[in-house]
This record gives structure tokens, sequence and C-alpha cells, in this order.
């Protein structure tokens, strides 16, 4: 069974920066590009970065370029997402997602980051 | 960006009866390999998006039946043949094709 288990979300202060991580079980992690994508509170889904299968190439929105820098460790099936100069619009839950744009199919459960001061 | 337009935004549906939910694109969405990458998700209240449709009409590994997609290029709709109470949520309609991926405003299903 596939599983993607968030965690690191929490309160920071605008300016501020948190590292999500994402366990990944239930399927060769290696073999998969990965993405995050989040849902602003009662808001809808907006896709954020993707990572391709041995970490070589990676994409972001425009709204998050040069802030958040997304990583895998494919030796502990695990995906992380560093976030740096948070702003209040960045307040979200945050899922981890198997696949790229184009196969995503499982998400997580989702870690809920807020920026506020 | 490719902007996605669902509608309706809100659907009330009584148990037992079709509902069908339509999503347009703001360009093709027929991609370079011959493909057409729009997704179907549902995401029911307090969980996250389950996808249910991939590539406009292919339904996901336990999806019920009763669940169908179609279209193409622009213009693509999601039929519920007879809306049950555990199909309460939002659906999203998404597209794969361009980057960055984009996702409709959701269509709220509700039972009446």
């Amino acid at each position: 069974e596939v599983q993607l288990v968030e965690s690191g979300g929490g309160l920071v202060q605008p300016g501020g920066s948190l590292r999500l991580s994402c366990a990944a079980s239930g399927f060769r992690f290696s073999s998969y590009w990965m993405s995050w994508a989040r849902q602003a509170p009662g808001k809808g889904l907006e896709w954020v970065a993707n990572i391709k299968e041995d970490g070589s190439e990676k994409y972001y929105v425009d709204s998050v370029k040069g802030r958040f820098s997304m990583l895998r460790d494919n030796a502990k099936n695990s995906l992380y997402l560093q976030m740096n100069s948070l702003r209040a619009e960045d307040t979200a839950v945050y899922y981890c997602v198997r696949g790229g744009e184009r196969g995503s199919d499982y998400w997580g459960q989702g870690t809920l980051v807020t920026v506020s001061s | 960006d490719v902007v996605m337009t669902q509608s309706p935004l809100s659907l009330p549906v009584t148990l037992g009866q079709p509902a069908s939910i339509s999503c347009r694109s703001s360009q093709s969405l027929v991609y370079s390999d011959g493909d057409t990458y729009l997704n179907w998700f549902q995401q029911r209240p307090g969980q996250s998006p389950r996808r249910l449709i991939y590539k406009v009409s292919n339904r996901d590994s336990g999806v019920p039946d009763r669940f169908s997609g179609s279209g193409s290029v622009t213009d693509f709709t999601l039929k519920i043949s007879r809306v049950e109470a555990e199909d309460v949520g939002v659906y999203y309609c998404m597209q794969g094709t361009h980057w960055p991926a984009t996702f409709g405003q959701g269509t709220k299903v509700e039972i009446k």
C-alpha cells in the first residue's frame, strides 16, 4: 500500500524558515518523480514543485522560486521541502504527491504551515 | 499559466440521481506525446485529494464505475451516474500537460 506521511509543519513568523519532510513507503520511491502541492485554508489546490527520480531536475512555480528548495534522499525514501523567506500567503496545508504533473496519483494527508506574527 | 474553469461551483444533487461537472481549459491539453493529461480529483471533507480519473477517461483502481470522464482538447466532463452519500465533497479537474500543473476552482457536491 502506497503511503506518504508528511511532517514538519507548524507556526512560523514571516521571513522565517521551515523544512517539511515526506516519508514514502509501499512503492519503489527512486523510480518516481515526486511533487509538493498546497491548499490554503478553505481554498483550492496549487502545484508547488516537482523533482525528478534522481534529483537532477527540479521545477518550481513562480511564487516560490528562489525561496523554496526541493530535495530527496532515495536511500531513505524521503522527500523534503526547504522553505525560506516565508510569507503570510504561504500559509497552507502542504501535500506530498507521488508523480510529476503528468503522472500524479497518490497524495499524503498533508501538514499545515501557518505563517503569522 | 493554463486557466481551468469548472462549472457549476456548487451542485446539490438528489441521492440516486446523476450529476455532471464541466471543466474547460484556456489552452489545448493535448501533449506532444499525443496524450491529454486531464485528471479529476475528489476531496471529501477533512481528507486529502484522491485521484478518480486520469488522462480524461481512465478510472483509477478502486473507483466505482458510476464515475466516468470524457472530453477532448479543451472541454471535459466528469459524470456520476447515480450519486451516493459517500460522493459528497469537492471535485477538482487538474491539467498536467503544461507547466505548472493547474487546477479548477472546485465543484462542491452536496445532497439535497
